[in-house]
């Protein structure tokens, strides 16, 4: 079956301006995540959605970082007035359910702010 | 302070020679530990789950075993394809996100 998509690929952006990177998770799974993986880096949790409930925004760097998710399927994640330290892959992940259950991953969205 | 700790960071291995790649962690409670692939340009691919010390879980040229304190990725008879980043995380029960180390670069040579 078809597995978590991602996009864009790639997304260049000038310094100040917004983005939004679009997560379409695995039909079916309730739970959705999104995780940022810099350079040198590990990666960073930043939000995740479980079905109708309130979203953990835990892990969300600052308050440019934002999210939702429509009809509990397809996810946006925006930044507002990108940084050149937002520069990362942006990946996304999907599981049947919260809890003990593995996240599958997407193929990413490379951002890089110029 | 790093809650998961990878060594080594890299690892270069002749096409054949096993070897093992270790995760340390520290959490108040684990609900799961969580071994990833990730090839270049790519997502993590999911591996394995670990639940409580002394289990294990195998796939192919690999076998996964956890401890109270670390989890080790043995690789048995690695060939060139085993070559990738391999990734640690835990989940702990005070949430669901995933919490990962920084991976352990492995290159298989032929």
């Amino acid at each position: 079956g078809a597995g978590v998509s991602q996009s864009p690929s790639n997304k260049v952006t000038e310094k100040g301006k917004d983005v939004e990177l679009r997560c379409d998770p695995i039909s079916g799974h309730t739970a959705l995540y999104w995780y940022r993986q810099s350079l040198g880096q590990g990666l960073e949790f930043l939000i995740y959605f479980q079905g109708n409930s309130a979203p953990d925004k835990s892990g969300l760097p600052s308050d440019r970082f934002s999210a939702e998710r429509t009809g509990g399927s397809v996810s946006t994640l925006t930044i507002q007035r990108t940084q050149q330290e937002d520069s990362a892959v942006y990946l996304c992940a999907s599981s049947a359910k919260t809890g003990l259950y593995e996240q599958y991953f997407g193929p990413g969205t490379r951002l890089t702010v110029t | 302070e790093d809650q998961v700790t990878q060594s080594p960071e890299a690892l270069r291995l002749q096409e054949g020679e096993s070897s093992s790649l270790n995760c340390s962690y520290t959490v108040s409670g684990l609900r799961g530990l969580f071994w990833y692939r990730q090839d270049p340009g790519k997502g993590p691919e999911f591996l394995f789950t670990l639940y409580s010390a002394g289990e294990e879980k195998e796939k192919e040229r690999l076998k996964a075993t956890l401890t109270k304190k670390e989890s080790f990725l043995h690789i048995t008879a690695p060939k060139p394809e085993d070559s990738a980043t391999y990734l640690c995380a835990v989940q702990e029960y005070s949430g669901y996100a995933l919490n990962f180390g920084k991976g352990t670069s492995l290159l298989v040579t032929p």
